[in-house]
């Protein structure tokens, strides 16, 4: 059974970091791009950053752009999201997900962890 | 406001056929393929079209996807009360170098 756990998420203060990861299993996770997607509360989806297999393609959208980082270890067949001076604007649960390529062509989803950041 | 945008509700009656659109732009759905997933309230997303009209395994034949330019849509029909869900349509946008969702359309059944 394919099944992508999320951890590490949290109250958190402005300003400081988190590190999110999703460990997978039940699928060949070195085959895979993978996506952090996150959805603040009673709001709709946003596509935050996704890497490729290798590890050597990585894209993220403008408002994380220097202050997350996505990385993964296929020998932990998990991916990670280091987040870094973070707003009260990236408060969301926020979703791992799979893929064959760099689209948003996910078969695959975690259940989710909420990230909180305030004082 | 969302790159790709959609219509933020949609109704229908259960046997109808509703019709959920999502516009973007020449660098994002006119460039690359469409996506559609459905969420249920308090659920992760669940794809239900990829490469714009293709049907996963498991998705009803109610649900078919579409697209036209720079516009794509995602009809359901034979409405039922389990369709009462939030709608995503998504594609890449070669412009931008990331992925784009629509801003969602929580679509009732009366």
């Amino acid at each position: 059974e394919v099944q992508l756990v999320e951890s590490g998420g949290g109250l958190v203060q402005p300003g400081r970091s988190l590190r999110l990861s999703c460990a997978a299993s039940g699928f060949t996770f070195s085959n895979y791009w993978m996506t952090w997607v996150r959805q603040a509360p009673g709001k709709g989806l946003e596509w935050v950053a996704n890497i490729r297999q290798d590890g050597n393609e990585i894209y993220y959208v403008d408002s994380v752009k220097g202050r997350f980082t996505i990385s993964r270890d296929n020998t932990k067949s998990s991916v990670y999201l280091q987040m870094n001076s973070l707003r009260a604007e990236d408060t969301a649960v926020y979703y791992c997900a799979g893929g064959g390529s760099y689209n948003p062509d996910f078969d695959s989803w975690g259940q989710g962890t909420l990230v909180t950041v305030s004082s | 406001q969302s790159v790709l945008i959609q219509p933020p509700s949609a109704s229908g009656t259960p046997g109808q056929r509703v019709t959920i659109s999502c516009s973007g732009s020449r660098s994002s759905i006119g460039s690359n393929h469409v996506y559609w997933y459905q969420q249920l309230p308090g659920t992760a997303p669940r794809r239900l079209i990829y490469n714009d009209d293709q049907r996963p395994s498991g998705v009803p034949d109610r649900f078919s996807g579409s697209k036209s330019g720079t516009s794509a849509s995602l009809a359901i029909s034979g409405l039922r009360s389990e369709d009462e869900a939030d709608y995503y349509c998504v594609a890449w946008d070669d412009r931008l170098r990331g992925a784009v969702f629509g801003g969602g359309t929580k679509l009732s059944v009366l």
